[in-house]
This record gives structure tokens, C-alpha cells and sequence, in this order.
């Protein structure tokens, strides 16, 4: 089955720290990638997706994305986190087969430590 | 921009009561809309993809029975938990597609938070 998976449940790191969050995806074919980000107790947001193109997408504060073929992997990154990234990362991928079905990562929570 | 209006967002009721939860695109047109559960510290688990006008479809292992779709109009989709239970106490999510930019991101509700005693 055509699954999305993320490495880390729980990372924790202190401000100015760099983030890499893995995620990698089992569809082949074509697939579009998302990072959503949840604070707690609000709504998804959409932070980065890529489609096409430049595999290094550039997201909202800071974030980017590098989509790698070869080894079907988006890993997300930032260079200097805030205490303000405190939240929970989520990827997914959306495969055209697939009626448009957005398949989400177990997901991987930041704690940001000031 | 786009906005997906979810309500309630929270219940709280007793076993054996059936909840609606209403899912709504606020300023585009969404003929097919996505209930998804989310557990505690766990990812969003799709649960079916609602199709305006006709029926919905159903991830495998969940109920269609338990959880009745209804998707009347290209605006609004609604969840009713049938006969609730204590196990079905979830956070439930919908999010819908712009007809009109049906290769963008979802947009997605805040959530209902439902709690079976």
C-alpha cells in the first residue's frame, strides 16, 4: 500500500538549532508532497508542497523543502529554529491515481526549547 | 483566501447518541471534500472522500454504516456518527478542494473534537 512515513516522533531542540525532519513516500509514479504544520490547538496549515519543478521548494518562516527522486524522500529543514516552531510536522503526498486522497506521515512533534 | 468551516468544534455526549458534524467551503465550490480522524498524538487517518451528488467512498476498515456522509451541495458535507461509542471519541477533520484549482492543497477545517461518555 502507498504509504508516507516520517522518522522522528519527537524531536526536541533548543533555539538557533538547524531542523532536518525526515519523510519519505512509497508511491511511484507522479506525486505532489505537502508539509503541514498543527500548533497546538489550531488547524493544519499548509507550510510548503512541490509539484514540479526546482526540487528545493521554499515555504512560509523560514522552512524549505528538498524533493530527492532517487531516494523518495522531502525532508524539511530550517536553518535556526525559534521557540515559536514548537509544533507538530506532518507530510504527505497526494498521488494523481489516487482520486486526489491526501496520505499523511504519523506526523512528528517539535518542541522548541528557549 | 480559501476557508473550510467545520462545526461543531467540540461535542460531548452519552453512548448510544448520534452526532452531525457539517463541513463547509465558505467561499469556493467543493465537489469533493475528505472526513479524516486524528488519535491523540497519531497522523490524520482518512476516512472517506465525499462526492457531491452521489455516494461516498470508504477507506477500508471504516464503517460506512457507523459514519453516514451526506455531500447535498458543493459547499457543504456532513459526518454523522451513528449510535456513537466511547471509542469513537476523536478529533475529526474535513478538508475540501477547490473545483476550481483541483490541483492545489486541501484546505482544512479546525476540527471537531468529539467525546462519547
Amino acid at each position: 500500500a502507498q504509504s508516507v512515513s516520517q522518522h522522528n516522533h519527537h524531536v526536541i531542540l533548543s533555539e538557533a538549532a538547524s531542523l532536518e525532519l525526515g519523510c519519505n513516500y512509497s508511491y511511484g509514479g507522479t506525486v505532489n508532497l505537502f508539509w503541514y504544520v498543527q500548533y497546538p490547538g489550531q488547524h493544519l496549515q499548509l507550510l510548503l508542497k512541490y509539484f514540479s519543478g526546482d526540487p528545493l521548494v521554499k515555504g512560509i518562516k523560514g522552512f524549505e523543502a528538498e524533493f530527492i527522486k532517487s531516494k523518495f524522500s522531502f525532508n524539511l529543514r530550517k536553518p535556526s529554529v525559534q521557540w515559536s516552531d514548537t509544533a507538530e510536522y506532518f507530510c504527505a503526498a497526494l498521488s494523481r491515481n489516487q482520486g486526489g486522497k491526501l496520505i499523511f506521515g504519523q506526523g512528528t512533534e517539535l518542541s522548541v526549547k528557549p | 483566501g480559501a476557508v473550510v468551516s467545520q462545526h461543531p468544534s467540540r461535542v460531548i455526549c452519552k453512548s448510544g447518541t448520534s452526532v452531525k458534524i457539517e463541513c463547509r467551503s465558505l467561499d469556493f465550490q467543493a465537489t469533493t471534500m475528505f472526513w479524516y480522524r486524528q488519535f491523540p498524538k497519531q497522523s490524520l487517518m482518512l476516512m472517506a472522500t465525499s462526492n457531491e451528488g452521489s455516494k461516498a467512498t470508504y477507506e477500508q476498515g471504516v464503517e460506512k454504516d457507523k459514519f453516514l456522509i451526506n455531500h447535498a451541495s458543493l459547499t457543504l458535507s456532513t459526518l454523522t456518527v451513528t449510535s456513537a461509542h466511547p471509542e469513537d471519541s476523536s478529533f475529526y477533520i474535513c478538508s475540501a478542494r477547490d473545483n476550481l484549482f483541483s490541483n492545489q492543497p486541501q484546505h482544512f477545517g479546525d476540527g471537531t473534537r468529539l467525546s462519547i461518555l
